[in-house]
């Protein structure tokens, strides 16, 4: 059964540093997302993306990230310059249809900020 | 404001018992209604989803789940409990048309006594 990756499945980082997480998605899915989940707390929607481009974002997503797809596989998520305040972990979804269409989530990455 | 409510955080069981979950939502319309599953280490594997139809709906590993509109809830039932079903679980909901992200509950992290 086709599934979402991501890597690395956990990254330690000092504040300040960029950082790539990377995800393929289910390779005939057109829609794809980025969630976070702190330590404890609720699963957050923190952006969608289709066709290149951004379709919706959170207050969450602010300039310090970008997403981007640079192939015909993956997406990327990339924070600029990291805050204790982003470790985090990170899914991954995607979906061959938009709005209420069920979404497929990987494994996550487990983001430590120092 | 539209929002997800588990209002268990933590449930304990012991096996063969059975096991409900609660999922209650605050949204205008009736939205697209989703459970995750989520085990240690783990990514959010779908136990089961809502569109329309019937309100009782069947999932994987024996779940199933009823909407019942007047409560706008979703709840999660599952008449004997594994211990392999010890996990986080997540109501979510997908609002509607015109967005795309999914809100998710607080999570509710079942215990299974053997």
């Amino acid at each position: 059964e086709p599934e979402v990756t991501q890597t690395p499945s956990h990254q330690v980082t000092q504040m300040g540093q960029e950082v790539i997480l990377r995800c393929v998605p289910i390779s005939n899915h057109l829609y794809f997302y980025w969630y976070r989940q702190i330590l404890g707390q609720k699963v957050e929607f923190l952006v969608s993306f289709y066709n290149n481009e951004i379709s919706e974002k959170s207050e969450i997503f602010d300039d310090q990230f970008s997403v981007e797809r640079p192939d015909g596989s993956n997406f990327t998520l990339k924070i600029r310059s990291t805050k204790l305040e982003d470790s985090a972990m990170y899914f991954c979804a995607s979906t061959g249809g938009q709005y209420q269409e069920t979404q497929y989530f990987g494994p996550g990455t487990r983001l430590l900020v120092l | 404001a539209q929002s997800v409510t588990q209002p268990d955080i933590h449930i304990t069981v012991s096996e063969g018992a059975s096991l409900e979950l609660r999922c209650n939502y605050s949204y205008g319309a009736t939205p697209y209604l989703f459970w995750y599953v989520q085990s240690p280490g783990q990514g959010l594997q779908l136990l089961l989803k809502y569109f329309s139809g019937d309100t009782l709906v069947q999932g994987i590993k024996g779940f199933e789940a009823e909407f019942k509109r007047s409560q706008s809830s979703f709840n999660l039932r599952k008449p004997s409990v594994h211990w392999s079903d010890a996990a986080e679980y997540f109501c979510a909901v997908a609002p509607g048309v015109g967005t795309y992200k999914y809100i998710f509950g607080t999570g509710t992290r079942l215990k299974v006594l053997a």
